[in-house]
């Protein structure tokens, strides 16, 4: 069982470069949520999206993009980096709304901003 | 708005002791909470859940936690922690359906377990 794979695991970025996150998911799960983790702060989400061409913004989308062509697949976009930006990047998904079941995370990305 | 507070941000506890990891949520309505673990350079794994019912919910790793309404709270609880269970623990609640259907986490409780 592959669940949530997210690439690459780790990543370094000079400011201003762009990158894309990967995320895809095998158990046919219509949600899909992407957060950050920063040291002290726990989890933020950043976006998220409920199927196939459905996104919307959580509580820290400033400088990501996201989309969601097949139900599989969720990347994170991000332009020009920032050191803010720094952090460990989860990816997770579910199969419907809260109440449904279990919140299944990938590994996490860890992305450096120098 | 959700909200969930976890006020122990660091908790250290001899191998053998028991443990309790204090959460607080706010929310007009009944939530749907949730208890997650990080150990090192892992993504989060459920340890329980909270959807309705029994106040008293068990979960993996001899773990349980109890919904308390009237204190807004949902602790989790070991009675014997063992080594092994030295982690990051997020409290998180979840609301709303659809579009508005999300998770809120708490900062975390990291534990530490002394041999």
């Amino acid at each position: 069982n592959a669940g949530v794979t997210q690439t690459p695991k780790f990543r370094i970025l000079k400011i201003g470069q762009s990158m894309t996150l990967q995320c895809t998911q095998d158990m046919n799960h219509n949600y899909m949520y992407w957060y950050r983790q920063d040291p002290g702060m726990g989890l933020k989400l950043i976006y998220y999206s409920v199927g196939a061409g459905i996104t919307d913004k959580g509580e820290v989308p400033n400088g990501y993009n996201v989309s969601r062509s097949t139900t599989e697949d969720f990347p994170l976009r991000l332009e020009l980096a920032a050191p803010s930006q720094t952090s460990v990047y989860f990816c997770a998904s579910r199969q419907g709304q809260v109440g449904t079941g279990e919140l299944f995370f990938g590994e996490g990305s860890r992305l450096t901003v120098l | 708005a959700q909200s969930v507070t976890q006020p122990d941000i660091h908790i250290t506890v001899s191998e053998g002791a028991s443990l309790e990891l204090r959460c607080n949520y706010s929310y007009g309505a009944t939530p749907y909470l949730f208890w997650y673990v990080q150990s090192p350079g892992q993504g989060l794994q459920l340890l329980l859940k909270y959807f309705s019912g029994d106040t008293l919910v068990q979960g993996i790793k001899g773990f349980e936690a109890e919904f308390k309404r009237s204190q807004s709270s949902f602790n989790l609880r070991k009675p014997s922690v063992h080594w092994s269970d030295a982690a990051e623990y997020f409290c998180a609640v979840g609301a709303g359906t659809g579009t508005a259907s999300k998770l809120t986490f708490g900062t975390g409780t990291r534990l530490q377990v002394t041999l």
